[in-house]
């Protein structure tokens, strides 16, 4: 079946960095777009930011262009999220996610994984 | 960016009635080409990730009770539970896939009465 599980959270502390991993299994992962989303503590969804199928396209949420870098590796069926420059308001159970493309929607989620930005 | 607002933001209901829950999006998800709502509505239990319920506005995920269903057009939508069970209480979240960044409601808890 479809899993995918995220690693690589933790406690940071501001302006410092850390690199989430999402490592996939149940389908052909070369052939999907994939995501970040992300929760704040007792808050709402954000998308964050996207990358295609070959990795040529990458999009960001304008909240996190310029500090966060999404890439994957097809051959090891795994999705990264470099975070830099992190702040407090960051802090968020970070998703991975299957993307149908732009025009489609999230249709496979991990478990997701907490980031806490704090002194 | 389109803003889509949930209302209400909690509400609770007795077992066996109905839950109605709104979303409205700040411009049109409607789609001439293909007659299609770009909408979407997650269900979310507490230490889950969301889970898909209903497509394109209408259009029930496999496996989804048909307890659930979803309504609406360009800006206005909804989506009710018929007839509430222990099981559904969770935070509904509607999202727009019309455009990007793709955009979610800010999330409606239903809970028991």
């Amino acid at each position: 079946q479809v899993q995918l599980v995220e690693s690589g959270g933790g406690l940071v502390k501001p302006g410092g960095s850390l690199r989430l991993s999402c490592a996939v299994s149940g389908f052909n992962f070369g052939n999907y777009y994939m995501s970040w989303i992300r929760q704040a503590p007792g808050k709402g969804l954000e998308w964050i930011s996207y990358i295609s199928s070959t990795g040529t396209t990458r999009l960001y949420a304008d909240s996190v262009k310029g500090r966060f870098t999404i890439s994957r590796d097809n051959a090891k069926s795994s999705l990264f999220l470099q975070m830099d420059s992190l702040r407090v308001d960051d802090t968020a159970v970070y998703y991975c996610a299957r993307d149908g493309g732009p025009r489609s929607w999230f249709d496979y989620w991990g478990q997701g994984n907490l980031v806490t930005v704090s002194s | 960016d389109i803003v889509m607002t949930q209302s209400p933001e909690s509400l609770a209901v007795s077992l066996g009635e109905r839950a109605t829950i709104n979303c409205k999006s700040s411009q049109s998800v409607f789609h001439g080409s293909n007659n299609k709502n770009y909408l979407l509505w997650y269900q979310q239990k507490p230490g889950q990730p969301p889970k898909p319920l209903i497509s394109w506005a209408s259009t029930r995920e496999s496996g989804v009770p048909d307890r659930f269903s979803g309504s609406g057009s360009g800006t206005d939508f909804t989506l009710t539970i018929s007839s509430l069970e222990a099981e559904d209480v969770a935070v509904y979240y509607c999202l727009q896939y019309y455009t990007t960044p793709r955009t979610f409601g800010q999330g409606t808890k239903v809970e028991i009465k």
